[in-house]
């Protein structure tokens, strides 16, 4: 089993829909990410959080550390958001001299007009 | 100011040959990373590097993955010679200070290797 799992994996949408990508991981971590990636481009950081909401334009991330899961959301969702959203926990070893990143597979997202 | 920038952006090459790719992280930052999405796959480490220093490269696959991080600027991986499976889109990235856990990635390169 991943230490960190998405769900679902792939998730189609009409535009203007509200898109909800949830992630679950198992180890203690130092703060959660979600990243975004569009077909054949780069990883781009949406938001780093360990704690609580964040919200940026239409999107919104929340987290629970006490149960360990994370939360995308996506309101009025547009073709253009269409690629695959990426969590990742990133956390320091015991010594704090190393930050690591485990990944999710990814949410794979098709909003159609 | 550049973000993280990765070359090349795609590359083909036959089995047993090799290939070097390239990762210039931002400017300052003394981390860089190395992963590997191999298709239908999560996102893996490959290594880290703390400036020249090789700090933790638990996840190269094998020893004819080679990286190097000379000067602590820009960082190399050589796969020599590739394996098929060696496939898959290599992503490089970097952050800054000790504790500051914001990663900033750059583009990938697509390696395919036929």
């Amino acid at each position: 089993k991943n230490e960190v799992e998405q769900s679902p994996q792939n998730l189609t949408a009409q535009e203007g829909e509200f898109i909800t990508i949830n992630c679950s991981y198992s180890v203690g971590i130092s703060a959660l990410h979600w990243l975004q990636q569009h077909p054949g481009g780069g990883i781009v950081s949406l938001f780093m959080l360990s704690s609580g909401k964040k919200k940026h334009g239409r999107l919104i991330a929340t987290i629970n550390i006490q149960e360990k899961h994370s939360s995308l959301h996506i309101t009025a969702s547009h073709p253009r958001d269409s690629a695959v959203y990426i969590c990742a926990v990133g956390s320091f070893n015991s010594g704090g001299s190393n930050y690591k990143l485990t990944f999710g597979k990814g949410t794979l997202l098709t909003v159609n007009p | 100011e550049a973000g993280v920038t990765q070359f090349p952006s795609h590359s083909v090459i036959e089995k047993g040959q090799t290939v070097t790719l390239r990762c210039d992280p931002i400017s300052g930052h003394d981390n860089l990373y190395w992963y590997r999405r191999v298709m239908g796959k999560e996102i893996k480490f490959l290594l880290h590097f703390v400036k020249e220093s090789k700090q933790d490269e638990s996840g190269m696959p094998n020893n004819r993955f080679l990286a190097e991080r000379t000067g602590g600027t820009y960082s190399t991986l050589k796969v020599q010679p590739a394996e098929l499976e060696d496939s898959g889109v290599y992503f490089c990235a970097s952050r800054g200070g000790c504790r500051n856990t914001e990663a900033f990635f750059g583009q990938g390169t697509r390696l395919t290797v036929v």
